[in-house]
């Protein structure tokens, strides 16, 4: 079956400090990845994307992901987050059939300042 | 940044009532998705187009709820008899290219159905 895990529902860190948030994919085929992020009151936007090549996409705001297909994961870094990061981060799976887009619940992510 | 306009971005129904809201996608995305995203942050895929054309559509889409993309107007999505349930955001994507390519969302229209 095909699903986005992302195991950590609220992630609170120190502004500076270096961030990751996880996400698990189940997959049988090839999966399209991205990392969207929703501020308050906002839709979503989106941080990086992965198709294929270089397992590590760079996105916006110093964001990056690396993508593991032994680990089935797509797992989200920043080396130093600031506190306009705050926000919830949703990991999204998608493949050929564009019906089966699948969100992950979202991370909840809260930098102290 | 996106440039999907969603309108109203607020819109309080009462039960049984019906509710519109309206999608303007970026220029040029010939693709649009509407999702429901509850208040537990679960998204449920409603309807997409490409090209005015449905893709798409999950059951309950065919039962209260309607779409569409007519050429040249937003599109928009309508719930006929609003239910207490229905009440969550209501997002539209575009996407540039083919429905599994990158989605452009819209702010929302935030639904509470009283």
């Amino acid at each position: 079956a095909q699903s986005v895990t992302q195991p950590d529902a609220r992630v609170t860190v120190s502004e500076g400090a270096s961030l990751q948030l996880r996400c698990k994919y189940s997959y049988s085929g090839t999966p399209y990845l991205f990392w969207y992020v929703q501020y308050p009151r906002q839709g979503l936007q989106l941080l990086l994307k992965y198709y294929s090549g270089d397992p590590v996409v760079q996105g916006v705001n110093g964001f990056e992901a690396e993508f593991s297909k032994s680990n089935s994961s797509f797992h989200l870094r920043k080396a130093s987050v600031h506190w306009s990061d705050s926000a919830v981060y949703f990991c999204v799976l998608s493949g050929p059939n564009a019906y089966k887009v699948i969100f992950g619940k979202g991370t909840h992510l809260h930098v102290l300042p | 940044n996106s440039k999907v306009i969603q309108t109203p971005r607020y819109l309080v129904k009462g039960q049984g009532q019906k509710a519109k809201m309206r999608c303007i996608p970026e220029k040029g995305h010939p693709v649009v998705f509407w999702y429901q995203q509850n208040k537990n942050n679960e998204f449920k895929f409603l309807i997409n187009f490409q090209n005015q054309e449905v893709l798409q559509q999950i059951d309950m889409t065919e039962k209260r709820f309607s779409a569409e993309c007519p050429s040249n107007s937003p599109c928009s999505l309508e719930i006929q008899s609003s239910e207490a349930g229905d009440s969550a955001l209501y997002l539209c994507a575009s996407s540039p290219d083919s429905p599994q390519d990158t989605q452009y969302f819209g702010p929302g229209t935030r639904l509470l159905v009283l």
